[in-house]
């Protein structure tokens, strides 16, 4: 397994489910970071970690819940989301301040 | 506030053609400008720039910064339908980790 690995690849959900999503670097980067693209918009950074450490917070709002337990993973946890939040969902990592690399995206519908 | 625009939105152009796209940006304390191919999954990286006037060459796909002006350009001459993708461009600050992007230019190269 190689690069940054994201899953599931599609989601689809109800606004009252909660779900995971999933990403995971195998080049030993040391930071990870959470985007959101939605149609005809840029790419939306939400969180950004740092050795395990949440450095930013973008005005996510709280139905959008990040976890890292080690600087290899990084979870989005989601619950009661709207459908405007239907979206790709992308991970990416990067060592230091370098170049990031990111993950295939979760694309992700809300009912 | 940090701020990237591309132009232009979308480009059309046959095999064979060269295109230059661009991007300007507004940031506070720059310290790099990336450029990345995006398909139909994640965006993988191209570029990353951070001396004005040093071209950087990888194949057919070349950028070059311009820091008093504030933008760079990506050419890719002898155009092929696998140029076919959404380029984007996004900046670095010394403030962290985070990249801002701009909303992508989409490129169609017909055969």
């Amino acid at each position: 397994e190689t690069g940054v690995t994201q899953t599931p690849r599609h989601l689809v959900m109800g606004m009252t489910n909660k779900k995971s999503l999933k990403c995971e670097q195998h080049l030993g980067h040391n930071a990870m970071y959470w985007y959101k693209q939605s149609a005809k918009k840029p790419l939306e950074l939400m969180f950004v970690y740092n050795f395990k450490e949440q450095t930013e917070n973008n005005s996510v709002p709280s139905r959008f819940s990040p976890e890292c337990p080690n600087s290899s993973h990084l979870f989005l946890h989601l619950h009661t989301l709207q459908p405007e939040d239907s979206a790709l969902y992308l991970c990416a990592s990067s060592q230091d301040r370098v170049e990031q690399y990111f993950g295939p995206g979760t694309r992700l519908t809300v009912t | 506030e940090d701020k990237v625009v591309q132009s232009p939105l979308s480009l059309v152009v046959h095999e064979g053609d060269t295109v230059t796209l661009n991007c300007s940006y507004e940031v506070t304390n720059f310290r790099s400008l990336l450029w990345y191919k995006q398909e139909k999954k994640a965006p993988t990286f191209l570029f990353m720039l951070t001396s004005s006037g040093i071209e950087k060459k990888s194949g057919r796909l070349s950028s070059i910064l311009d820091k008093k002006e504030l933008f760079s350009i990506l050419n890719i001459t002898a155009t092929q339908t696998g140029d076919s993708a959404v380029y984007l461009c996004a900046v670095s600050s010394d403030a962290g980790n985070m990249l801002t992007f701009g909303g992508g230019t989409r490129l169609m190269v017909k055969p």
